[in-house]
């Protein structure tokens, strides 16, 4: 059974960085997998960040490419994503997810709600 | 990017009805790269069907979706009252990745 959590702080500053870790246990890490970021606010509803490929390639939203970043720790069974030059606008529950066929989303995490506030 | 468009918002049926939901994509989407998810309250979305018609594991053949080109639809039929939720579709044929708004289903 594969299973996603995500984990980080629920509170960040302003103008500061958010950095969120995906931990994945039940699944093969090193397969050709691609595992993604997605959140969700009421604002904006779903919106997807990015993925990375289990070898270290990234696509990103071209609307937050400028400010976020994902990476991998194989070693670790994790991904992470970071987002800088925050403001509220990113608050959001934040999900990490494996990607499956060539896009669609099959495994979630719980979500982990970020507020951005001072 | 493209803009997937869901109607309607809101959808009241009873137990054992059928519901249809549209989900009108913006330009075409190439191949079958177009999936449905739902979402309870406090849960992270659940991937019903992906590839337009295929359903994911465990998922009961109550869902089927369908279509083509910009216009795609999912059928829940036989509603029963665990169906109440927001059902979201996602097109995966061009960067970005998008969603729909989603449409709320309640089961009288």
């Amino acid at each position: 059974q594969v299973q996603l959590q995500e984990s980080g702080p629920g509170l960040v500053k302003p103008s500061g960085t958010l950095s969120l870790t995906c931990a994945v246990s039940g699944a093969s890490f090193s397969s050709s997998n691609w595992w993604s970021w997605v959140r969700q606010s009421p604002g904006k509803g779903l919106e997807w960040i990015g993925e990375i490929y289990h070898n270290g390639n990234t696509n990103y939203n071209p609307s937050l490419e400028s400010r976020v970043s994902i990476s991998i720790d194989k070693s670790k069974r994790q991904f992470s994503l970071k987002v800088t030059s925050l403001t509220a606008a990113d608050t959001a529950v934040y999900y990490c997810a494996r990607v499956f066929t060539a896009g669609s989303l099959d495994h979630w995490g719980q979500g982990i709600l970020v507020t951005v506030s001072s | 990017e493209i803009v997937l468009t869901q109607s309607p918002a809101t959808l009241s049926l009873s137990p054992g009805e059928r519901a249809t939901l549209s989900c009108r994509a913006s330009r075409t989407v190439a191949s079958t790269f177009l999936a449905w998810y739902q979402q309870k309250p406090g849960l992270a979305p659940r991937l019903l069907i992906y590839d337009v018609f295929s359903r994911a594991t465990g998922i009961p053949d109550r869902f089927s979706g369908s279509g083509s080109g910009t216009d795609f639809t999912l059928i829940i039929s036989r509603l029963e009252p665990e169906d109440s939720a927001v059902y979201y579709c996602q097109q995966y044929s061009s960067s970005p990745i998008t969603f729909g708004r989603g449409t709320r289903l309640e089961i009288k």
